[in-house]
């Protein structure tokens, strides 16, 4: 699976947009980008993926570039429970009995009030 | 989104001693399941790979006669730490995945005194 690189940590104030970014520029052609998020000492929460279509939940955005080497995770409106790190990962995403979700350093946002 | 549950959430046992993690899909059937090691500050490790009715894979670096996993069945996986020492506290997440997506129970800490 590519590699991603997040940066360590993001502050952002309370009711703005918060735009997390991911490098992937070693993602494949059937690599999909998948984000999770996770509150202290929680398990991992689910978000958002998508394959170069920007996709769109009652979560969150999920930007990809038109190269797909890189994307952005938007929260629109981001309040203090979303205070988590984030995770990009990228993935193959046909569900094959092998693939797996190997996790990264990841991003802290941190929402301010 | 799916359920996963874990239990128990938090346990403390003594150095020697043996400890069984329960990782349940509550909503779904899950032929996947995967098992995850999480210390303090870093991210979570993925530690096993198991299908149902066979046998585990393990990470590069795990310890396969030390941590025994089975997957008897659709929804549930179990994960026994044998003979425990203090070094095997940490925070154990279980995951199932259901066709594409994945998702993660609260996790389960362990303190071994």
């Amino acid at each position: 699976d590519a590699k991603t690189t997040q940066p360590p940590s993001m502050d952002c104030a309370e009711g703005r947009a918060a735009n997390l970014p991911c490098n992937h520029s070693t993602i494949s052609g059937n690599e999909y980008v998948y984000w999770y998020r996770q509150i202290h000492s929680q398990g991992p929460q689910y978000i958002i993926h998508g394959l170069k279509n920007n996709e769109t939940n009652e979560m969150a955005s999920l930007i990809i570039t038109e190269d797909r080497k890189s994307s952005t995770l938007i929260l629109p409106h981001a309040t203090l429970r979303d205070t988590a790190v984030y995770y990009c990962i990228v993935r193959v995403g046909d569900g094959g009995a092998t693939n797996k979700l190997i996790f990264g350093t990841g991003t802290l946002l941190a929402v301010q009030p | 989104g799916a359920v996963v549950s874990q239990h128990p959430s938090w346990v403390i046992c003594k150095s020697g001693t043996s400890v069984k993690i329960e990782c349940r899909s509550l909503d779904f059937q899950a032929t996947t399941m995967f098992w995850y090691r999480q210390f303090p500050k870093q991210s979570l490790m993925l530690m096993a790979t198991s299908n149902e009715g066979s046998k585990a894979t393990y990470e590069q670096g795990v310890e396969k006669d030390k941590f025994l996993i089975n997957h008897a069945s659709l929804t549930l996986s179990t994960l026994t730490v044998t003979s425990a020492h203090p070094e095997d506290s940490s925070f154990y997440i279980c995951s199932a995945r259901a066709t594409y997506e994945q998702y993660f129970g609260p996790g389960t800490r362990l303190t071994v005194t």
